[in-house]
């Protein structure tokens, strides 16, 4: 029944490890993104996909690989993991452009 | 490139009363699209609504109500008779056409007191 799910909900891990968060949705759209909100709660953009093809990579660090097998799901790979990447990631998704995005219940992702 | 600025970082009302969320958004494409998400204390992402840019018209629904004026670049909300369940941090948000990301505010925490 979930619109927009991911897993793990929550993900503690050390610095240098690497690290995936899986997401699925089941709306039928053709439009996911990632976002990270931080400690102060501020949202930004990450990347979007379009039809499973790369869209937006908003300076993200190399670091970061989104890989989306097929239009229901966009995973995202962390690798050598820092302090600094510790958030609540949020994956979403959209009928097109310019609707409304469905939102995932986030992954809190703690690096110590 | 697109901004939008949410000047309230915190507002604190008791419960009944009625409580209005500034946003202020920058751009200058003629087509745009506003939002407005809530995300409570569990953490989710809820979407409210969705406003395009060539339509002024208010928009109410239930104790919620969403004022857009193109004048002052200014897309209000208001809660009517605020409950403690309507306590949540409040985004505004934004896209352009063709942009395929959104651009939120700062958040409004807003915490009703019984």
């Amino acid at each position: 029944d979930t619109a927009v799910s991911q897993t793990p909900k929550y993900l503690v891990t050390q610095m240098g490890n690497d690290k995936s968060i899986k997401c699925e949705q089941n709306l039928g759209h053709d439009t996911m993104y990632w976002y990270k909100q931080d400690s102060k709660k501020f949202l930004k953009i990450m990347f979007s996909y379009n039809n499973k093809e790369l869209i937006i990579n908003e300076t993200v660090p190399n670091r970061f690989s989104p890989k989306s097998p097929d239009k229901a799901h966009l995973n995202l790979h962390i690798n050598s993991l820092e302090l600094g990447d510790s958030a609540v990631y949020f994956c979403a998704s959209s009928q097109g452009r310019e609707y409304e995005q469905y939102f995932g219940p986030g992954t809190r992702l703690t690096v110590t | 490139a697109q901004k939008v600025t949410q000047a309230q970082t915190e507002i604190s009302v008791v419960e009944k009363e009625d409580v209005t969320l500034d946003c202020v958004y920058e751009t200058r494409d003629t087509t745009y699209y506003l939002f407005w998400y809530k995300q409570p204390p569990s953490g989710e992402l809820v979407f409210l609504i969705r406003r395009n840019s060539f339509d002024e018209q208010n928009e109410i629904s239930g104790r919620y109500s969403w004022n857009f004026q193109k004048s002052t670049s200014s897309f209000n909300f208001t809660i009517t008779a605020s409950q403690v369940v309507d306590s949540a941090v409040y985004f505004c948000a934004l896209t352009i056409q063709g942009a395929q990301k959104l651009v939120f505010g700062q958040g409004t925490r807003l915490t009703i007191n019984p």
